[in-house]
């Protein structure tokens, strides 16, 4: 099945810095979003993005997916922005979706 | 926006106990689907559903079962709980073959 790796694992910044976290994925896609799960556990969608760019606030994403990465930019973090960040693909003939192992972000104030 | 409600926000139950999991959706989505977190181990499938009285297993189904008799409810069914299935368990929805995916708020399950 397909592989989706994402990167780095953890990152930890301080309040106001950007960051950009990274996707990549084995196989084409027909589908991948970007959620973020809150210290609560709930997991947020934030896009809907196979491909292209797409921009919400201080978020934005971009999928390539004719090289089979996507990318997450935070700008000016803040400290709601702490939790973990997944990914996840549908690619082939199926609907479920794979998911990575997502990234653990900590934004200190 | 797609709203997926799930009943409990925590429980705690007793080693042994019936469980059920209530997940609803309120978009007519087709898929649904309860899958497990647990820490080092991410997002795992139990059971999904792609109609009302379908379904089918997932990567983990042993000690669960399921039920959708109306398209709006999947219920989770845990027949005797035991301690193992501590957890948190997330419910999601989706529309068509690749629509994009709802989660509920999550129930953490403590099985004591």
């Amino acid at each position: 099945g397909i592989q989706v790796e994402q990167s780095p694992p953890d990152l930890i910044l301080q309040e106001g810095a950007n960051s950009t976290l990274r996707c990549n994925f084995s196989d084409s896609v027909n589908n991948l979003q970007w959620f973020h799960q809150n210290p609560w556990g709930q997991l947020i969608n934030l896009f809907y993005i196979p491909s292209g760019t797409k921009q919400n606030g201080r978020l934005s994403a971009t999928t390539v997916a004719t090289e089979r990465y996507s990318l997450l930019y935070i700008s000016s973090s803040q400290t709601t922005d702490s939790g973990v960040y997944f990914c996840a693909v549908i690619s082939g003939g199926s609907y479920i979706p794979t998911f990575g192992r997502g990234t653990s972000l900590i934004v200190h104030p | 926006d797609v709203k997926v409600t799930q009943s409990s926000r925590y429980l705690v139950k007793r080693t042994g106990e019936k469980v059920f999991l209530e997940c609803v959706q309120d978009m007519d989505h087709e898929n649904m689907f309860w899958y497990r977190q647990d820490p080092g181990l991410g997002l795992r499938l139990i059971y999904f559903s792609y109609d009302v009285k379908m379904k089918e297993k997932g990567d983990i189904p042993e000690g669960y079962s399921v039920s959708r008799e109306k398209k709006e409810r999947f219920s989770l069914i845990l027949e005797s709980a035991s301690t193992n299935q501590t957890s948190m368990y997330l419910c999601a929805s989706s529309f068509g073959g690749y629509g994009g995916y709802t989660f509920g708020s999550g129930t953490r399950l403590t099985v004591v």
